[in-house]
């Protein structure tokens, strides 16, 4: 069974610009959450989408946004990015909605210069 | 000061002993209780999860909540150098909503 695929693993980028980063939950999971993960700041709830549907959102600027498709896989987009942006992106998927039952993937190191 | 606050070790042992991990929350609505372990470059793996107050065991792990003291332990028994990893407590209010994670113990478990 194949886990949460997060792409890409690994993305520099310029501040200023913007990025977007993808997320395949497991088969049959329709709940995807993204959190940010920053040595100071450690795990940070983003957002979640369910067959979607935001259900739930963070305390995070309008920069960062996400959607969901139809096929449940996940998109988070952070525009104008800010040096203070550079994190680990974390997506998590459930069959459910919510947090019981999240799988994580490994995560995208974003770097901003 | 954080809704969740989580000693950032790191915590060194040596192969064998019993380790200790808790977390603090200052907020009474948190009912669910979770520990993930965090290897290098991973995600979060979830190791045991507890609903309210008392003690839940898996093998060599045992959950504590004690929601009156709003205080939460994780204890591995016979800790062996692949338990080293970082240590992640995580809370919710409810099973449908967002985790509110503490900042991570670092453990180091040496041959």
């Amino acid at each position: 069974k194949a886990g949460v695929t997060q792409t890409p693993r690994y993305l520099i980028k310029t501040r200023g610009q913007q990025v977007t980063l993808s997320c395949s939950p497991i088969s049959g999971h329709r709940s995807v959450s993204w959190y940010q993960q920053t040595p100071g700041q450690g795990l940070q709830f983003l957002f979640e989408y369910f067959s979607e549907t935001q259900r739930n959102k963070g305390n995070f600027p309008g920069r960062f946004s996400g959607r969901q498709f139809s096929n449940s896989r996940s998109e988070m987009n952070v525009s104008t990015l800010e040096l203070g942006d550079s994190a680990l992106y974390l997506c998590a998927s459930s069959q459910g909605q919510g947090a019981l039952g999240y799988t994580f993937g490994s995560g995208t190191r974003l770097t901003v210069v | 000061q954080k809704e969740v606050e989580q000693d950032p070790g790191p915590l060194s042992v040596p192969e064998g002993a019993i380790v200790s991990l808790n977390c603090t929350y200052s907020n009474s609505a948190f009912q669910y209780f979770m520990w993930y372990r965090q290897y290098s470059r991973k995600g979060p793996e979830l190791l045991m999860y507890t609903y309210s107050s008392g003690n839940k065991e898996d093998g060599r792990f045992t959950a504590q909540v004690d929601k009156s003291s709003k205080y939460i332990s994780l204890f591995i028994r016979d800790s062996q150098p692949s338990d080293s990893a970082t240590y992640l407590c995580a809370m919710s209010g409810n099973a449908g909503n967002m985790l509110t994670f503490g900042g991570g113990t670092r453990l180091m478990v040496k041959p």
